[in-house]
């Protein structure tokens, strides 16, 4: 079974700085997609970015870019620029190929914004 | 569009109550999921579907039944209600076709549910 690994339980950052948050997985597929969601206090889950494997190039959103390491199994999380907006817990989360199967997610890190 | 709604937002039960948590969507998305959110962890899968009439178990399936009668709904039950069973319940939905963004999930706002 594919298990998902985020070793920061809580991480800080300086407004206007940048943090990166870790994730690693382990899976035996070759086909399977890589997501970050966040999670604010409103407990609503939202889509950060999104990473296909069959991809080499790393994924982009705005100030949210990944790096993806599949031959170690890596995904982690670099936000540029951190907003207060940007406070909330974070899950890295693994879903395979073939769209049957549902998400398997990390426990998540608490991302907190120092002004 | 709603996207993916849950009703109640908020519940509390006593101990071997039976409820319903209901969850729609009108994206028309094949596969619907249900998850838990226990403090300290991340969502857990309870029980999933890849369309109507057809569903499965996910990872902590124990206690709770689903059906899927129609592709925009997608019910969980509990029948006799535990503390253990004291949770953020979370419904999910996504297309089955590759495409773009065709394996993100989108999620319904939960349904935080208390277990006395």
């Amino acid at each position: 079974a594919q298990t998902v690994t985020q070793s920061q339980p809580e991480m800080s950052v300086q407004e206007a700085e940048t943090v990166t948050l870790s994730c690693t997985y382990d899976t035996s597929e070759s086909d399977y997609y890589l997501f970050w969601y966040k999670q604010p206090p409103s407990r609503q889950m939202i889509l950060v970015i999104r990473q296909e494997a069959y991809k080499q190039q790393n994924a982009t959103e705005n100030r949210f870019s990944v790096n993806f390491q599949k031959a170690a199994k890596s995904f982690s999380l670099k936000i540029s620029d951190s907003q207060l907006g940007d406070a909330a817990m974070y899950f890295c989360a693994y879903r395979a190929g073939g769209g049957a199967d549902g998400l398997t997610f990390g426990k998540g890190t608490h991302l907190i914004i120092q002004p | 569009n709603a996207g993916v709604t849950q009703t109640p937002k908020f519940q509390v039960l006593k101990t071997g109550q039976s409820m319903t948590l209901q969850c729609a969507q009108d994206m028309n998305h094949e596969y619907m999921s249900w998850y838990r959110q226990d403090p300290g962890m991340g969502l857990r899968l309870i029980h999933y579907s890849v369309g109507a009439g057809i569903t499965d178990q996910g990872e902590v399936p124990n206690g709770y039944n689903v059906s899927r009668s129609t592709t925009e709904d997608f019910p969980l039950r509990l029948l006799s209600a535990a503390p253990s069973q004291t949770s953020v319940y979370f419904c999910a939905s996504s297309p089955l076709l590759r495409g773009l963004g065709s394996y993100e999930q989108y999620f319904g706002p939960g349904t935080r549910l208390t277990v006395t």
